[in-house]
């Protein structure tokens, strides 16, 4: 299975500033045709989770362009410029190159 | 999109509960749907996918036990629970992709 390890945050994170969020997989995410099998979600508290970012960098309809993602093969970070309250939760990874599909552990956001 | 999981409640070990998913708002028979669960404040582990054309794959913590199954007529989206541990106990979330209902909870508890 394809192990995905998420980094901690320096929280609380001060209202207005940025924060990156890092992500890494065991097995690179990079197909041979070019995408790169990668979401990230995020759960807000007592919500299901929403579809950030798909395609390693490609936003879902309605998100901000405050987030964006990058990354490589295996290294991923998302990017959330301009921290707002309604971005508090935890920030999930996840791979959907291959099954068993499999999330990182999570990343817990705070606001200051 | 809408997604309303139901079925869920409070179950004995080694007994049964089956889960449904109500979908609208998509032609529900074009798409795979998956079943994602999250137990008490932990993160997500998905557990079982099922496509277009009932292919389906599960999580190695479930083979043998979950069954995964659509009735397109009805545009719903089922997961049969069999031999339930305490381990099993979460929320169950449906999905499409991106997609993800409210949820439902299942415990497991004697």
């Amino acid at each position: 299975d394809i192990v995905m390890t998420q980094g901690a945050l320096p929280n609380p994170v001060p209202s207005g500033e940025s924060a990156s969020i890092t992500c890494q997989s065991s097995k690179s995410l990079l197909h041979s045709n070019g995408k790169t099998y990668l979401n990230w979600y995020l759960q807000r508290p007592g919500q299901s989770p929403q579809l950030l970012i798909y395609w390693m960098s490609t936003r879902a309809s309605g998100v901000s362009d405050r987030f964006s993602g990058s990354g490589s093969g295996t290294d991923f970070t998302l990017k959330i410029s301009s921290v707002e309250a309604e971005d508090v939760g935890v920030y999930y990874c996840q791979q959907f190159l291959e099954y068993p599909r499999t999330f990182g552990g999570g990343t817990k956001l705070e606001l200051k | 999109v809408q997604l309303v999981e139901s079925g869920g409640g409070l179950v004995q070990p080694g007994k049964s509960l089956k889960l449904s998913c109500s979908a609208s708002g998509f032609t529900f028979s074009s798409y795979g749907m998956h079943w994602i669960r999250q137990a008490p404040g932990k993160g997500l582990d998905w557990v079982a996918y099922i496509s277009s054309s009932s292919g389906t794959v599960y999580a190695d913590a479930v083979k043998g036990r979950f069954t995964i199954s659509r009735d397109n007529a009805k545009n719903t989206l089922y997961l049969q629970l069999n031999s339930l541990k305490s381990e099993d106990t979460a929320i169950y979330y449906c999905a499409r992709e991106g997609d993800w209902g409210q949820g439902v909870m299942v415990t497991v508890s004697s």
